[in-house]
């Protein structure tokens, strides 16, 4: 089975504080995806990776960047955290061309 | 007009009843259709994966596409407490991840 693991299940910050969200995939997948699920607005594409050192803005990339060092390792980075990136955040990655995305358990931020 | 219209729900039912969750699309050029559940505070399962129209059965579980209508749905057969949880559908052309469209969910409750 396909695992794909993010380092916290909960976070608080504070607002303008750096924020780094970790995820793990064991499968040696290609592609890796950051989500941010809200409310009323669903899944949107916050970055995306097709390898190692390669990242390409999705939908809301806006104050946000990504690391892609490893291939099994795609970290989501807020610069400066503010109060509107309270939200779920959702890892996945692929493997196959046309296979499903597999999701981690998803990080809940809250900034305050 | 949005690309992928879901209807929220939420939406109630006894068990053992028949439960029919629908998305409708726009975009003509989806070929490959996913329904994903999701359970409180987890991250989105992949529950079902078809490719252009036709039905696909697994279990208590049926994915039905009608590319004509441009119409995905998901039966629930014999459906039952555990069955709880958020449905998402999700679409993409040609290659899965990288143009993934969400629907943003249907919330299913099982009552037993």
């Amino acid at each position: 089975d396909v695992k794909v693991t993010q380092s916290s299940r909960y976070l608080v910050k504070r607002t303008g504080e750096k924020v780094f969200l970790e995820c793990v995939q064991d499968m040696d997948h290609e592609n890796m995806f950051w989500y941010r699920q809200d409310p009323g607005l669903g899944l949107r594409l916050i970055y995306f990776s097709y390898d190692v050192k390669m990242k390409e803005k999705g939908d809301i990339p806006e104050g946000y960047s990504v690391s892609r060092e490893k291939k099994e390792r795609f970290s989501l980075i807020l610069e400066s955290a503010s109060t509107n990136q309270t939200s779920m955040y959702l890892c996945a990655s692929i493997g196959a061309p046309r296979g499903p995305l597999h999701f981690g358990n998803g990080t809940r931020l809250t900034v305050t | 007009q949005k690309e992928v219209e879901q209807d929220p729900g939420p939406l109630s039912v006894p068990e053992g009843a028949i439960v029919s969750l629908n998305c409708t699309y726009s975009n003509s050029a989806f070929q490959y259709f996913m329904w994903y559940r999701q359970y409180s505070r987890k991250g989105p399962e992949l529950l079902m994966y078809t490719y252009s129209s036709g039905n696909k059965e697994d279990g208590r579980f049926t994915a039905q596409v009608d590319k004509s209508s441009k119409y995905i749905s998901l039966f629930i057969r014999d459906s039952q407490p555990s069955d709880s949880a958020t449905y998402l559908c999700a679409m993409t052309p040609n290659q899965a991840g990288t143009a993934l469209i969400f629907g943003k969910g249907t919330t299913l409750s099982v009552s037993s």
